[in-house]
């Protein structure tokens, strides 16, 4: 079965390096969703890619987060200069459609640690 | 802004018993209202949501939730819960004028069965 799929499934790194999360949602879905999941703040929405409108990113929490979807398919998360409290599982998630009704399905994250 | 409550981080039951998994959203605006699942080491899982009609709303595992306007409220229930139900709950909302259907996640409930 074609899910939402991430790569990869962890990540360590040191604090400073830039990393980079992919997902590749399920075939036809046109909206595309990042998570994180951390212990301290819960679930929080980072940005979102609806077909080629321009992207929600009211959830990033920094300039050091950016993302792109290529293709309108795969997205790439890009962290630069990590930090200790960017340390989380962030989970990709993509819809049928932008509308608000529509069921999410979520991929299996990535565990991202930052030394 | 939005906010989701979920009263309860933890709740311990034992097999066969019932379970009812609170949560309170904010906003008098409409909106749409979601439970996800999370099983160990597995992503997010819908296991029913509320769009409108009917404000009780019957999911998957034999799930069901009510929706009560007055009360800003989305409890979920199950009559007798198993040991399989163990999992992290997460009530989440979107807001119907939202462009996109980002989702508002509590801070998720762990419910733990016990034999």
């Amino acid at each position: 079965g074609a899910g939402v799929s991430q790569s990869p499934s962890n990540k360590v790194t040191e604090k400073g390096k830039d990393v980079e999360l992919r997902c590749d949602p399920i075939s036809g879905h046109t909206a595309l969703y990042w998570y994180r999941q951390s212990l301290g703040q819960g679930l929080e929405f980072l940005i979102y890619f609806q077909g080629n409108s321009a992207p929600d990113k009211s959830g990033l929490p920094s300039d050091r987060f950016s993302a792109e979807r290529t293709g309108g398919s795969v997205s790439t998360l890009t962290i630069q200069r990590t930090q200790q409290e960017d340390s989380a599982v962030y989970l990709c998630a993509s819809s049928f459609s932008g509308a608000t009704y529509n069921e999410q399905f979520f991929g299996p994250g990535t565990r991202l640690t930052v030394l | 802004a939005q906010s989701v409550t979920q009263l309860d981080s933890q709740v311990p039951v034992f097999e066969e018993a019932p379970v009812e998994l609170r949560c309170n959203y904010s906003s008098s605006v409409s909106v749409y209202l979601f439970w996800y699942v999370q099983y160990p080491n597995q992503g997010l899982q819908l296991l029913l949501k509320y769009l409108s009609g009917s404000t009780l709303v019957k999911g998957i595992n034999g799930f069901e939730a009510e929706f009560n306007k007055s009360q800003t409220s989305f409890h979920l229930r199950k009559p007798s819960v198993h040991i399989s139900d163990t999992a992290e709950y997460f009530c989440a909302v979107s807001d119907l004028y939202n462009q996109g259907g980002k989702l508002i996640f509590g801070q998720g409930t762990e419910l733990s069965v016990k034999p």
